[in-house]
């Protein structure tokens, strides 16, 4: 089964790019979805599909994915982005939903 | 706009069963799957298990024996029940719905597209 791995913790100080990854073998041919989680919230979805944006999530935000790595970009980042933020994909072979281990993004 | 929303009674004692709803409002349940996830405390979020609306089931392999999700179309409703609770099931449970329709009628069910805000559950006696 898929274990996705994530940093536990990133920092960034505001107004420049903060990248995260979610490493997988092959990951490059799953999709993959991330989402925020503030604290005390829900998690909200920000990327779906490795790179579409929902509706009302800033442009700050994209994803990408090839080989062994996704990545989410952020940005221009603004204090509000401070969160937890959580890859994750659907194991075809299980019909399984599998999330990553998270990462603690911290603006400086 | 759905929006979800979880009941339950908030605390479980050992060797119980976990009981939860979630209730769907501003949207049907037919023609979704619909998903439960829960989140320790500190830690990450981990899949539970899905239903899709004609009533087929899939479970997290680590959870498996110990769940069951049902639903309740009439109410646009579905539970999930988790027996033989112990201390490592205390989390905040989230009900979520899979995936999205496009503009064409596809069904995109690979991610949880609306989450509601979770319901804490402590195991203790």
């Amino acid at each position: 089964s898929y274990v996705l791995t994530q940093p536990p913790s990133v920092s960034v100080a505001p107004g420049k790019t903060a990248r995260i990854t979610c490493g997988e073998n092959n990951i490059g041919s799953k999709s993959v979805h991330w989402y925020q989680q503030k604290p005390g919230q829900a998690p909200v979805l920000v990327i779906y599909y490795d790179s579409d944006r929902p509706s009302g999530i800033p442009e700050r935000f994209s994803g990408s994915n090839s080989g062994n790595t996704a990545t989410l970009t952020i940005s221009r980042v603004e204090a509000g982005d401070e969160a937890d933020y959580y890859c994750q994909v659907w194991d075809s072979s299980s019909d399984h939903y599998v999330f990553g281990t998270g990462t603690k993004v911290t603006v400086l | 706009q759905v929006q979800l929303q979880e009941s339950g009674p908030g605390l479980a004692k050992p060797s119980e069963t976990l009981s939860l709803t979630c209730t769907v409002s501003g949207g049907s349940i037919t023609g979704y799957y619909w998903s439960w996830i829960r989140q320790p405390p500190g830690e990450g979020l981990e899949w539970i298990g899905y239903i899709y609306y004609i009533g087929s089931t899939n479970y997290s392999p680590s959870l498996k024996s110990r769940v069951t999700i049902s639903l309740d179309t009439s109410k646009n409703q579905f539970s999930l029940k988790l027996n033989s609770v112990t201390a490592a099931d205390t989390a905040v449970y989230y009900c979520a719905r899979v995936g999205r329709f496009n503009e064409y009628g596809d069904y995109f069910y690979y991610f949880m597209d609306v989450w509601g805000k979770g319901t804490t559950v402590t195991v203790s006696s």
